[in-house]
C-alpha cells in the first residue's frame, strides 16, 4: 500500500460547481498534512495546511480525519483558474528527522 | 525577489555524460532540497541540505550528487546519466528545519537521457 494515495482523477467539473477529493494515508504516526497546487508543467506551490480541526482559506475548505487516515479539500464555487493537479502532503518527523510524503496528485479541470 | 532559480529548463543528455543541475535562492532559506518527479509517482527527495556545508541523502540519491558551500547555492550533479534519470526535476527551499513542509519550488528542469 502507498503512503499516501489520492484518486488520480480527471475530475471535470463544470465552473461554479463544488469539488472536493480525498487523499489517504497509511502510517498513523504522521502528523501534518498539507494541500500543494501544481499547474500543469510548473512547480508545486503550497496551497493551505490541514489543521485538526479543519481550516478555510477563502473558497477552499480542508479537513483532517485522523480516525479513518485521510484529508480532504474541498473547493466552493470553482473558477476556471482552479484547474489544476492538487498534491497531498504528509509529514512524519521520527527522532527529529522530518519526511515528507507527496501523493501523486488529484487533476481537476473546471469546464466552462 | 527572485525566489528558487532554477537552470537550465530543458536538457538532453546520452548515457554516460554527466552534468549539474543549478539552483540558486535569494530568500536566505537553510533547508534546500532536490526532488524528482516521474509520471505515475509522487515527488521524491534526492538529497538535502539544513545549512551551508551540510547535505543528506533522501529517498533516491543513488546517481546524484550535491555540494552546499554557501547558502544560497545547491546544485545537483548527475555523475554518468543513465535513462532511468529521465525525469523532472525540482529544486526547494524553506525558512526551517520546522517549517521543511513550506517548500518554495524552482521552476523544474525537464532532463531527457537518450
Amino acid at each position: 500500500r502507498k503512503e499516501v494515495e489520492q484518486d488520480p482523477g480527471p475530475f471535470n467539473v463544470p465552473e461554479g460547481a463544488t469539488v472536493a477529493f480525498n487523499c489517504t494515508y497509511s502510517n498513523s504516526a504522521s502528523q501534518s498534512f498539507f494541500w500543494y497546487r501544481q499547474d500543469c508543467r510548473k512547480e508545486p506551490k503550497l496551497l493551505m495546511s490541514v489543521y485538526s480541526s479543519g481550516n478555510e482559506d477563502g473558497r477552499f475548505t480542508a479537513q483532517l480525519n485522523r480516525a479513518s487516515q485521510y484529508i480532504s479539500l474541498l473547493i466552493r464555487d470553482s473558477k476556471l483558474s482552479d484547474s489544476a493537479t492538487y498534491l497531498c502532503v504528509v509529514k512524519i518527523t521520527n527522532f527529529g528527522n522530518e519526511k515528507l510524503t507527496f501523493g501523486t496528485g488529484t487533476r481537476l479541470t473546471i469546464i466552462p | 525577489n527572485a525566489g528558487v532559480t532554477q537552470t537550465p529548463k530543458f536538457q538532453v543528455l546520452k548515457t554516460g555524460q554527466s552534468m549539474t543541475l543549478q539552483c540558486a535562492q535569494d530568500m536566505n532559506h537553510e533547508y534546500m532540497s532536490w526532488y524528482r518527479q516521474d509520471p505515475g509517482m509522487g515527488l521524491r527527495l534526492i538529497h538535502y541540505s539544513v545549512g551551508a556545508g551540510i547535505t543528506d541523502q533522501g529517498e533516491v540519491p543513488n546517481g546524484y550528487n550535491v555540494s552546499r558551500s554557501t547558502t544560497e547555492d545547491f546544485p545537483l550533479r548527475l555523475l554518468s546519466a543513465a535513462p532511468s534519470q529521465t525525469s523532472v526535476y525540482f529544486c526547494a527551499s524553506s525558512s526551517s528545519p520546522g517549517g521543511r513542509e513550506k517548500l518554495f519550488f524552482g521552476s523544474g528542469t525537464q532532463l531527457s537521457v537518450l
